[in-house]
């Protein structure tokens, strides 16, 4: 079975703090994506990624940057945190190509005060 | 563009009584669409894809999608609600040349003995 793990399942962090949110899988997917989950409006994309060291903005890059050096490995960074990224992120891979689904990981709570 | 509407944000139904949740799409090319579903503090799980193979897609748990080319519709569907059917349920589609995912904004299931 595909795993997409990610580091941390909950996280308090005070505003203006540099946040890493790290999230690995073991399938050897090309593509790995960065989401915010906030209620009533579903999954946004922060980032994504299609190979080690590429990477496109998603919908709400605002805030946010990513780092892949490594194929298993995608992070998510809050450079200066802020109440409002006050979330839950959830972290996927998916194989690139024609029909392929999106493997989750469980998500993290992060809490800015 | 992409883009994915979820008809309803809450449906109730009774146990033992059929389930309707509704999605829209809009997708200049053929898309991939796909039906998750997320119950309370667990992580995202695929019910089901339509890859253009059969416009009547058959999933896990006794749920079903049809794809609906002229109405753009990619309805989800089981014949008789089970108490732990009670979830969130996301619509989701893809394009493979952008390999990126559309989240519509979920669907809460609540299931009534």
């Amino acid at each position: 079975d595909v795993k997409v793990t990610q580091s941390s399942r909950y996280l308090v962090k005070r505003t203006g703090e540099k946040v890493f949110l790290e999230c690995v899988q073991d399938m050897d997917h090309e593509n790995m994506f960065w989401y915010r989950q906030d209620p009533g409006l579903g999954l946004r994309l922060i980032y994504f990624s299609y190979d080690v060291k590429m990477k496109e903005k998603g919908d709400i890059p605002e805030g946010y940057s990513v780092s892949r050096e490594k194929k298993e490995r995608f992070s998510l960074i809050l450079e200066s945190a802020s109440t409002n990224q006050t979330s839950m992120y959830l972290c996927a891979s998916s194989l690139a190509g024609l029909n392929t689904e999106a493997f989750f990981g469980q998500g993290t709570r992060l809490t800015v005060v | 563009a992409q883009s994915v509407t979820q008809l309803d944000s809450h449906v109730s139904v009774s146990e033992g009584t059929p389930v309707l949740l509704r999605c829209n799409y809009s997708s200049s090319y053929s898309p991939s669409l796909f039906w998750y579903v997320q119950h309370p503090n667990k992580g995202l799980q695929l019910l089901l894809k339509y890859t253009s193979a059969a416009t009547l897609v058959k999933g896990i748990n006794g749920f079903e999608a049809e794809f609906k080319k002229s109405e753009t519709s990619f309805h989800l569907t089981k014949p008789s609600a089970h108490m732990s059917d009670a979830a969130e349920y996301f619509c989701v589609v893809s394009q493979y040349n952008f390999n990126k995912f559309y989240f519509g904004s979920g669907t809460k299931l609540n299931v009534k003995p």
